[in-house]
């Protein structure tokens, strides 16, 4: 199995703030990351998908980048509604799978 | 609007099985994949399984082969997950999602349905 792992699991921030989660995948999966939102209570949010596309409706201040083994979810601005924890999935190869989740964190 | 209600958790003993629905509207549900994740307080999210549009092809995450089975009824816009032989570890809020278009990421998802796995 792909093993998928995220940094830093818990990232402390400020409104305002550009933040950045960096996704690490034991092999190549090109550009096969997708990246969602998690909320207490909530259905996950699908945000990115082929690492760097965003999905129809997120805001801009949302962005992916890499391929191979390296991805990063940046968020620009950092904005109330976007506190959560978001989570990385490759879906180069079955079984698919996750990472672990970074929480952000006032 | 792409709607996806989840059913069938409930509180069960180890060693116990439950089967879990997906109801799905708003798509054409042939054409897609779905699939199924959990969450879980200590691992936050685990795919689980997903089927092919058609039902021939199902795959499974390691923790759960040989244990579930995922299907589905077209005819009815439904997505089944049949849970085996299950453990404490099991225990977890169920996902439904639906497959993206484009292949492999998951675009939609229910609000889940809690399953808990304990004597």
């Amino acid at each position: 199995d792909i093993q998928m792992t995220q940094s830093p699991s818990t990232l402390p921030a400020s409104v305002g703030d550009r933040v950045t989660i960096t996704c690490w995948a034991s092999q190549n999966i090109n550009s096969w990351l997708a990246w969602y939102q998690l909320k207490p209570g909530k259905a996950p949010k699908f945000l990115i998908y082929k690492a760097s596309s965003l999905e129809t409706g997120v805001p801009s201040r949302f962005s992916g980048s890499g391929s191979g083994t390296e991805f990063t979810l940046t968020i620009s601005s950092l904005q109330p509604d976007d506190f959560a924890t978001y989570y990385c999935q490759q879906y180069n190869s079955y079984p698919r799978t996750f990472g672990q989740g970074t929480k952000l964190e006032i | 609007e792409v709607q996806l209600l989840e059913s069938g958790g409930a509180l069960v003993q180890p060693g116990g099985s439950l089967r879990l629905s997906c109801a799905a509207s708003g798509f054409t549900f042939s054409r897609f994949s779905m699939g199924w994740v959990r969450q879980t307080p200590g691992k936050g999210l685990e795919w689980v399984s997903v089927i092919t549009g058609n039902g021939r092809e199902t795959y499974y995450a390691t923790s759960v082969k040989g244990r579930f089975t995922i299907s589905r009824d077209n005819s009815k816009s439904t997505v089944y997950l049949q849970m085996n032989s299950l453990r404490v570890e099991d225990t977890a809020l169920y996902f439904c999602a639906k497959d993206d278009v484009r292949g492999g990421s998951l675009d939609s998802w229910g609000q889940g349905t809690l399953v808990t796995v304990s004597s």
